[in-house]
């Protein structure tokens, strides 16, 4: 099984629909964040949490939220899809001390 | 955003032919990592390097920590066709602090 767990693997939805992208995580690190791929433009940073209490805005934060539900478990929503929120989107992990970053197998959503 | 630079962009190559690519940034870091990328997967990390002048290996795989602190290279041996990929660096200044990606490499290897 994977460390980090992405759900779902794939969504298409409609314009203005709300979507929530869950990650869980087995590795028991403090850290996590969510990131956004599109082709040509490499990973993008939406939000990181260092802990359950801490919850930071990355470069691309607008038209998402985030929630830090337990350690092992951050959520990435889009309140209100549009197309151009279409994309790749990743979780990751790391640890406090270790400079190692570990991704789930992402979140294909598409947005029409 | 800052981003790493990755050269070559794309490369075609041999099977059992060797690889080299290189990652560049204007700023030093203090870890480096090396990650493949298959399409529409998540990335996986290959290699993890902490220290200037660090040369670790992963199987065929052998990376390496420029001395600048401003570079690495990653080099496969007798590539194979399951190598075929995007691989992409990233660098993180200190532990604690977001780390910066490459835009990188697409590794074809021809039969």
């Amino acid at each position: 099984d994977a460390d980090v767990t992405q759900t779902p693997r794939n969504r298409i939805t409609k314009t203005g629909k709300r979507i929530m992208l869950e990650c869980s995580q087995t590795k028991g690190h403090d850290r996590m964040y969510w990131y956004r791929q599109d082709p040509g433009l490499g990973l993008r940073l939406i939000y990181y949490s260092f802990d359950v209490k801490d919850i930071n805005k990355g470069e691309i934060s607008d038209g998402y939220s985030v929630s830090r539900q337990a350690q092992a478990k951050f959520s990435l929503s889009l309140e209100s899809a549009i197309p151009n929120q279409t994309a790749l989107y990743f979780c990751a992990t790391s640890g406090r001390y270790t400079g190692e970053l570990f991704f789930g197998e992402g979140s294909r959503l598409t947005v029409l | 955003g800052q981003q790493l630079n990755q050269s070559p962009q794309s490369m075609f190559i041999q099977e059992g032919e060797d690889v080299s690519m290189n990652c560049t940034s204007s700023s030093i870091f203090n870890t480096w990592l090396w990650y493949k990328q298959d399409p529409g997967e998540g990335p996986v990390l290959l290699i993890a390097l902490y220290k200037a002048g660090e040369l670790t290996s992963n199987g065929r795989l052998t990376a390496q920590f420029g001395i600048t602190r401003k570079d690495s290279f990653l080099n496969i041996s007798a590539s194979i066709p399951s190598d075929v990929g995007i691989y992409f660096c990233a660098g993180q200044y200190n532990y604690g602090q977001n780390f910066v990606f490459g835009p990188g490499t697409r590794l074809s290897v021809l039969p």
